[in-house]
């Protein structure tokens, strides 16, 4: 199983639909991101948590809200979709090491109509 | 402004050795990663450098000067599960990533 989860993979919606989108993790990591991904750019941060009670706004948070319910839950909100929220979406995860590398999940490619 | 240049695509031939160029303007710098990502999959760490020089992990390297603002990935003896797109990325001094929009890596038939 995968150590960062997201659900769902894949959805359709139409414009002005609320979406969620729901990222856990069993890596015992603080720190949880939201990503998304167009093509020909590079990766975008949405929104950012250090711990449950830390939200922070990345570079692109107009029109998305996030919950951070617990260590390991992240969800990522889209309370009226528009077309150009259409992406792939990601969430990652980091520790404490050196590196600060990022854990990624599988993606959420969402398409708003 | 903040910015990230790598190429957009490059083709090698198997067995190969590749070199993947990336060129950084940001505020600050806390290092540099890089990032492979197969087409409809998650991006996943490949190196960190912080410092000047080379690291070197198996057939990846991954070489850092920070007087340039420049870093190249080499990949030696290129095979087919190599070919992904490959992500530059620079921690800010606010500890935040600027992503590269990534460079596509094909093999040559």
């Amino acid at each position: 199983d995968a150590d960062v989860t997201q659900t769902p993979r894949n959805r359709i919606t139409k414009t002005g639909k609320r979406i969620m989108l729901e990222c856990s993790q069993t890596k015992g990591h603080d720190r949880m991101y939201w990503y998304r991904q167009d093509p020909g750019l590079g990766l975008r941060l949405i929104y950012y948590s250090f711990d449950v009670k830390d939200i922070n706004k990345g570079e692109i948070s107009d029109g998305y809200s996030v919950s951070r319910q617990a260590q390991a839950k992240f969800s990522l909100s889209l309370e009226s979709a528009i077309p150009n929220q259409t992406a792939l979406y990601f969430c990652a995860t980091s520790g404490t090491s050196d590196t600060g590398e990022l854990f990624f999940g599988e993606g959420s490619r969402l398409t708003v109509l | 402004g903040q910015n990230i240049d790598q190429p957009t695509e490059m083709t090698a031939t198997e067995g190969a050795i590749v070199q993947i160029n990336c060129t950084y303007q940001t505020s600050g710098f806390n290092g540099l990663f890089w990032y492979q990502q197969h087409a409809g999959e998650a991006p996943t760490f490949l190196s960190y450098n912080v410092l000047d020089g080379l690291e070197e992990k198996g057939r990846f390297s991954s070489f850092l000067s920070r007087s340039k603002g420049y870093s190249y990935l080499l990949l030696k003896e290129f095979q087919m599960k190599d070919s992904a797109s490959y992500l530059c990325a620079v921690m800010d001094s606010n500890y935040q990533l600027i992503w590269g929009a990534g460079t596509k890596l094909i093999i040559k038939p």
